[in-house]
């Protein structure tokens, strides 16, 4: 099973600043299968991201994700205020999921 | 466009069961790619299960196995999870959640959530 560590665990930043999260897999894996979500409190989570770097309906272009084999990221340019919340990554293969434990994005 | 709706909240006593229920409206329901994911207070969030009704029976997150069980009925358009043997560490919001068509995919929608509460 791979597993997914995210780092940091929280990152503490002002509004108009450019933040980036990371997302290490165990063992190599396909972009294909590498996902983000967004998590804010009292809500279900929100794809942000697919197949590491194809943004889902809806999200602004000044998110964006990158990466392969071992390690992904999640940059979100000019930071807004509805964009302080959790964030997840996820992988998946034909019959399981696993998330990274999250980062944090607070209001610095 | 799916939209899923979740049943509501419950209160379990320890080692008691609960059975959550999301019914799906809209699109096809016999080929989609339907999760549980959980996420207990000051938690992050923990894949339960999955199943795709054509295809089943469910996948489990090995943790869960033994305990959980993901159903699906195609008339009703509804897959249910049912968790036995509960504990306080179960204390959590369940989420049903829809990745994909006839394969695992992300999960671009989500049910509201429901909240089971093991005490």
């Amino acid at each position: 099973e791979i597993v997914l560590t995210q780092s940091p665990d929280t990152l503490s930043l002002s509004p108009g600043e450019s933040a980036t999260l990371s997302c290490r897999a165990s063992q190599s894996m396909s972009g294909t299968y590498l996902a983000w979500y967004q998590k804010k409190p009292g809500q279900a989570p929100r794809l942000l991201m697919s197949g590491a770097s194809t943004r889902a309906t809806g999200i602004p272009d000044r998110v964006s994700g990158s990466g392969s084999g071992t390690d992904f990221t999640l940059t979100i340019s000019r930071l807004e205020p509805e964009d302080f919340a959790v964030y997840y990554c996820q992988q998946y293969s034909r019959s399981s999921y696993t998330f990274g434990q999250g980062t944090t994005l607070e209001i610095k | 466009q799916v939209q899923l709706v979740q049943s509501g909240a419950e209160v379990k006593k320890p080692g008691s069961s609960v059975k959550v229920s999301c019914r799906a409206s809209g699109g096809s329901f016999s080929s989609l790619a339907m999760s549980w994911v959980r996420q207990a207070p000051g938690q992050g969030l923990e894949w339960v299960g999955m199943i795709i009704p054509i295809f089943a029976p469910a996948n489990y997150a090995q943790k869960f196995q033994g305990r959980v069980t993901i159903t699906a009925d195609e008339p009703t358009r509804t897959v249910y999870m049912e968790l036995s043997s509960l504990r306080s560490e179960d204390t959590a919001v369940y989420f049903c959640a829809r990745g994909g068509n006839y394969l695992p995919g992300p999960f671009d929608i989500w049910g509201q959530g429901t909240v089971v509460t093991v005490s």
